[in-house]
């Protein structure tokens, strides 16, 4: 059983729309959780924590979700330069992550 | 340093031969983690340091891949008798904390492990 699942897409989404991606994990005592952004043959960043209130960061917004054990990223407005892939991250174990393509 | 550094860049090797990936942390950072990622996938755990030690090993394929961090900082990652399944970019991070890490895991560009 993998420690975070993720379902890997592709998600393809015009200009300005708004597109969320899911991500389960299995060990209930996790702490620490991230989303991160992966862009062709380069290395992952780190696009945000994500606490357990939920967190904002302008169109990106985080949610937690302990007692159904999945975190969340939604994406508001899309842009161009958001087409990336999205990995989710539970302490140090990443999903496979999700390629999104904004088509203008 | 001011970022992770992974060397080499490139590596091409023959099946059966012997290589070690080196990294290079951010100064002060105690932690530094592992990963293999093939295309389409995301990165593999492989295993983690806490300081000197591997505080979690359980991602490593097979005993022909071994990892040390002597002194807390530079690691090296060694692969023996190199497989073709072993292709892969081999990514390096460290956090400045270990497991829990708030500020997240910091990446090398990596290095593309290719085995013909």
């Amino acid at each position: 059983r993998k420690e975070v699942e993720q379902d890997p897409g592709p998600f393809n989404v015009p200009e300005g729309a708004t597109v969320a991606f899911n991500c389960t994990y299995s060990n209930s005592a996790s702490q620490s959780f991230f989303w991160y952004r992966q862009d062709c043959r380069k290395e992952p960043k780190l696009l945000m924590s994500v606490y357990s209130s939920g967190n904002e960061d302008g169109r990106f917004t985080a949610q937690l979700n302990r007692a159904s054990q999945y975190i969340s990223l939604l994406i508001r407005d899309s842009k161009l330069s958001d087409s990336a892939t999205y990995l989710c991250v539970v302490e140090f174990y990443f999903g496979t992550g999700t390629s999104l393509t904004v088509i203008p | 340093g001011a970022g992770v550094s992974q060397t080499p860049s490139n590596k091409v090797t023959e099946k059966g031969k012997y290589v070690e990936l080196r990294c290079d942390p951010i100064s002060g950072h105690t932690a530094l983690y592992w990963y293999r990622q093939s295309l389409g996938q995301g990165p593999e755990f492989l295993i983690y340091f806490q300081g000197t030690g591997a505080a979690d090993d359980s991602g490593l394929p097979n005993d022909r891949f071994f990892a040390v961090r002597p002194e807390g900082s530079v690691s090296t990652l060694k692969i023996q008798r190199t497989e073709r399944g072993d292709s892969a970019v081999y990514l390096c991070a460290s956090s400045l904390t270990g497991q829990g890490a708030m500020g997240g895991y910091t990446f090398g560009s990596g290095t593309r492990l290719t085995v013909v």
